[in-house]
């Protein structure tokens, strides 16, 4: 079965910094999506990522997925407090489109004002 | 768009009694819903996928005469935690997607069940 990697785990940056998330996945991604979740909320989309070396932004949020679609990378720009929470890694493992997505184990976001 | 709302936020329940947590498409129709549960400091759990109109599929390990799942629309599934038990105490989400396309999911804001 197909497991999302993503890291780190944590990460705590003094505001204005940058930083980069990776997703590595153990198969071929479909389709690869990002969201951002608050603490003891729901989730929130911010991007997805289906072509090889695509490269999406937003904001100061920028998503990579590398040529062989098994790596994606999100990367903030001039971190934020707001960019706090928890940034998850989430892909569909069915080219079909299942909507049954996997997620990673998430990476938990502080940034320090 | 693809706005999707959860009932209620919050709540709090004494052990042995149902609860029933609603999950609505608002600005879209919803064939297919999926109802989730996240541990503290884990990812989310896939429980089961609603389809309206017909039965919904539970995915390995969950119980589904604990957990029922009715999908009474095109914009609303239903999630009741039957003769709860404080081990049932999680966090619920729910997403739904119009379907489309290139279409991602969207998700409710989640329901924190506590059973006393």
């Amino acid at each position: 079965s197909q497991e999302l990697e993503q890291s780190p785990q944590s990460l705590i940056v003094q505001e204005g910094k940058n930083l980069t998330i990776n997703c590595t996945s153990s198969k071929t991604l479909y389709g690869l999506y990002w969201y951002k979740q608050k603490y003891g909320e729901g989730l929130i989309f911010l991007m997805m990522l289906q072509k090889g070396g695509e490269e999406k932004s937003h904001e100061k949020i920028t998503a990579k997925l590398d040529e062989k679609k098994q790596q994606s990378s999100l990367h903030i720009t001039a971190s934020q407090p707001s960019h706090a929470g928890i940034y998850l890694c989430g892909a569909d493992p069915g080219a079909s489109g299942t909507y049954k997505y996997i997620f990673g184990t998430g990476t938990r976001l502080k940034v320090l004002a | 768009g693809a706005v999707v709302s959860q009932h209620p936020s919050r709540v709090i329940c004494k052990s042995g009694t149902s609860v029933k947590i609603e999950c609505r498409s608002l600005d879209f129709q919803a064939t297919t819903m999926f109802w989730y549960r996240q541990f503290p400091k884990q990812s989310l759990m896939l429980m089961a996928t609603s389809n309206e109109g017909s039965k919904a599929t539970y995915e390995q390990g969950v119980e589904k005469d604990k957990f029922l799942i009715n999908h009474a629309s095109l914009t609303l599934s239903t999630l009741t935690v039957t003769s709860a038990h404080p081990e049932d105490s999680s966090f619920y989400i729910c997403s739904a997607t119009p379907g489309k396309w290139n279409s991602p999911l969207h998700f409710g804001n989640g329901t924190r069940l506590t059973v006393t």
